[in-house]
């Protein structure tokens, strides 16, 4: 069976810290991987999502990126953070093609105080 | 650009009475559409997945209808339980992409 791992589970961060949220998938191969953010108040949005190693294509200009170095690791970072990004960080594979159901993680909770 | 609505935003029922969770969605060119639940601070868990060619799915107590045409979809839960007690989250797929509603939030009382 598929499982999808996010770390860590919870973050606190300084503004204009740098950011590293990490998502693993295991039990797949060359799975199509997606970051998520659910801001309070506010439903998903996508952020990035990725069809295989070293290709992101970003959703919202923002002061994130995204690398997949591995076929199933997905990294978000952030050279600075701000405040507005303090959120829920959800990681997400599917079989391809990309409407296939999506499998969500366990999340990351950032607040940047 | 797909917008999607889930009326209620909050729902409370006593115990054992059938739950009706309703979604809409303005544009019908959609692969799917997936009902997730989630619990206060974790991630989601996928309930359902509906075709864009089917009509309905089903899952123990749960029951989900797809109107494409009309752009709507509503998630039956059966004999609700106060383990039912979550938010619920529709989801349609364009093709890679999800675009969410809200979510309504369901209290179940004991």
């Amino acid at each position: 069976s598929q499982t999808i791992h996010q770390w860590p589970a919870t973050l606190v961060q300084p503004v204009g810290s740098p950011l590293s949220l990490e998502c693993t998938v295991e039990g797949t191969s060359n799975p199509n991987l997606y970051w998520y953010r659910q801001a309070a108040g506010r439903g998903l949005q996508l952020l990035f999502y990725s069809v295989g190693i070293g290709q992101i294509s970003s959703e919202v200009p923002q002061n994130l990126s995204a690398s997949r170095p591995q076929d199933r690791q997905f990294i978000l970072s952030s050279k600075k953070l701000l405040l507005s990004d303090s959120g829920f960080y959800l990681c997400a594979w599917s079989k391809k093609p990309g409407r296939n159901e999506q499998f969500f993680g366990p999340g990351t909770r950032l607040t940047v105080l | 650009k797909q917008e999607v609505t889930q009326i209620p935003a909050a729902l409370s029922v006593p115990e054992g009475e059938n739950l009706v969770l309703n979604c809409s969605f303005t544009d019908s060119a959609i692969y799917n559409l997936q009902w997730f639940r989630q619990d206060p601070g974790k991630g989601l868990t996928s309930l359902l997945l509906i075709q864009s060619s089917q009509r309905e799915q089903t899952s123990g107590r749960l029951n989900a209808s797809l109107d494409k045409s009309s752009g709507r979809s509503t998630l039956y839960i059966a004999a609700s339980q106060p383990g039912d007690s979550a938010t619920y989250l529709c989801a349609v797929s364009g093709d890679y992409k999800l675009s969410f509603g809200a979510g309504t939030t369901v209290t179940v009382r004991a």
